[in-house]
């Protein structure tokens, strides 16, 4: 089956220690994304990639970090994480192009965390 | 500015209705309009989306752009309750593959 699994779904931590969030898919996708999301804000983009060891920022990247060793694999990573970054997080992966946004992407279940 | 603005809501209405949501953006080079919808605790998934000023329909759904105004709607005829989730446009930029979200609107469909 198709999909795109994160891990932890749920996460309570506290201000300045370290995490990560794990992001995975099988459908051997170049574009990888995180997003978060916020009451009355949407979806907004943290960091995307488009290809192993080729990763850029989004519209709010403070705060985190990503990286891309393999194709399947998009970890964000809150080096320390403070309560504005409580959110929800989505991690997303389509192929390039128009038709991988329209045709064949992919959502994450979502990741809920609360930083205290 | 937001690049992409969406009334918030909650927007309720009984069962049958029509919904209308609205979405209005400000950089011309946009170029791909796209709605999804959200149910609670799920992401988002891609409802319809279309590239030219106009109507697109889909079933109980049609979009309406109107470029000359940065304008773009979603329609629901024969609203059901299980049309009750949040509503997200997007505007889909080719050019480094970047996909903007607005603000998204709840809409709840009170049988």
């Amino acid at each position: 089956e198709a999909q795109v699994t994160q891990n932890p779904r749920y996460l309570i931590t506290v201000t300045g220690k370290k995490l990560t969030v794990t992001c995975s898919q099988n459908m051997n996708h170049e574009y990888m994304s995180w997003y978060r999301q916020d009451p009355g804000l949407g979806l907004r983009q943290i960091y995307y990639s488009m290809n192993v060891e080729v990763t850029d920022k989004g519209d709010v990247p403070e705060g985190y970090k990503v990286s891309r060793k393999e194709k399947r694999n998009f970890p964000l990573i809150l080096e320390s994480p403070s309560p504005n970054q409580t959110s929800l997080y989505f991690c997303a992966s389509n192929p390039l192009g128009l038709a991988g946004f329209t045709d064949t992407q992919y959502f994450g279940p979502g990741t809920r965390l609360t930083v205290l | 500015q937001k690049e992409v603005e969406q009334d918030p809501g909650p927007l309720s209405v009984p069962e049958g209705a029509i919904v209308s949501l609205n979405c209005t953006y400000s950089n011309s080079a946009f170029q791909y309009f796209m709605w999804y919808r959200q149910y609670s605790r799920k992401g988002p998934e891609l409802l319809m989306y279309t590239y030219s000023s106009g109507n697109k329909e889909d079933g109980r759904f049609t979009a309406q752009v109107d470029k000359s105004s940065k304008y773009i709607s979603l329609f629901i005829r024969d609203s059901q309750p299980s049309d009750s989730a949040t509503y997200l446009c997007a505007i889909f930029k080719a050019a480094g593959n970047k996909l903007t979200f607005g603000g998204g609107t709840r809409v709840l469909v009170k049988p």
